[in-house]
């Protein structure tokens, strides 16, 4: 089954803590992409990469992390220093050739 | 600054009706605009897009208009239906085709019977 997964669903973080959220795909796309979607802002770019061990600060990146050891995985840290985490996280991927971008289903993530 | 400017941010319709999404752009480095279609709780999915060097695409229902003097590109559903009823999410992005898409803000599409 082709695609590109998100886990989890949901996610609950609690103030002062880090949470990480996974982003894995199996479509061989080079570059990754994480964007942030509140209500009535459209899609974010946060941080996004073209080849694996390297990656790019977009609009909005303070407060987050990223790391790609490997072509498959580009997982997004919210860390303490982000003080609105609340809002749905969206991975995306894109292949050089190609130009259609693919979105996971995305995670939801909420400061309880 | 926001490159991608998208209107309207809500808009309802009549089943059958003709819905008109607009957006426009600053960047004339991008090459490339597609339209992307989100359902509540689920990712964005492409609908449709079109490059600079054609005016008019149409597939099924949906069709995109491109004006490039005046940069700007539009999308019209032909005889909506409340199936239509999601966001809809303008974009445009430079070569190659592993660089960021850049978003509108979303339209919010409610298609009445």
């Amino acid at each position: 089954d082709g695609g590109i997964t998100q886990s989890p669903k949901y996610l609950f973080r609690k103030e002062g803590q880090n949470v990480t959220l996974s982003c894995e795909q199996n479509l061989n796309h080079d570059a990754m992409y994480w964007y942030r979607q509140d209500p009535g802002q459209g899609l974010r770019l946060i941080y996004y990469s073209q080849i694996v061990n390297d990656f790019q600060k977009g609009d909005i990146a303070e407060g987050y992390s990223v790391s790609r050891e490997k072509k498959e995985s580009f997982p997004l840290t919210v860390t303490s220093a982000q003080k609105n985490p609340t809002a749905f996280y969206l991975c995306a991927t894109r292949d050089r050739a190609l130009t259609e971008a693919f979105f996971g289903q995305g995670t939801r993530l909420t400061v309880v | 600054q926001q490159q991608v400017k998208q209107s309207p941010q809500s808009l309802i319709v009549q089943k059958g009706g003709i819905p008109i999404i607009n957006c426009a752009y600053e960047n004339t480095a991008f090459d490339y605009f597609p339209w992307y279609q989100q359902f509540p709780g689920k990712g964005p999915a492409l609908l449709i897009a079109i490059r600079p060097d054609v005016s008019e695409k149409k597939e099924g229902r949906f069709t995109i208009s491109f004006n490039k003097s005046a940069k700007q590109f539009s999308l019209h559903i032909m005889d909506s239906q409340p199936g239509d009823s999601a966001t809809y999410f303008c974009a445009a992005s430079r070569a190659p085709g592993n660089t960021p898409l850049v978003f509108g803000k979303g339209t919010r599409l409610s298609v009445i019977a």
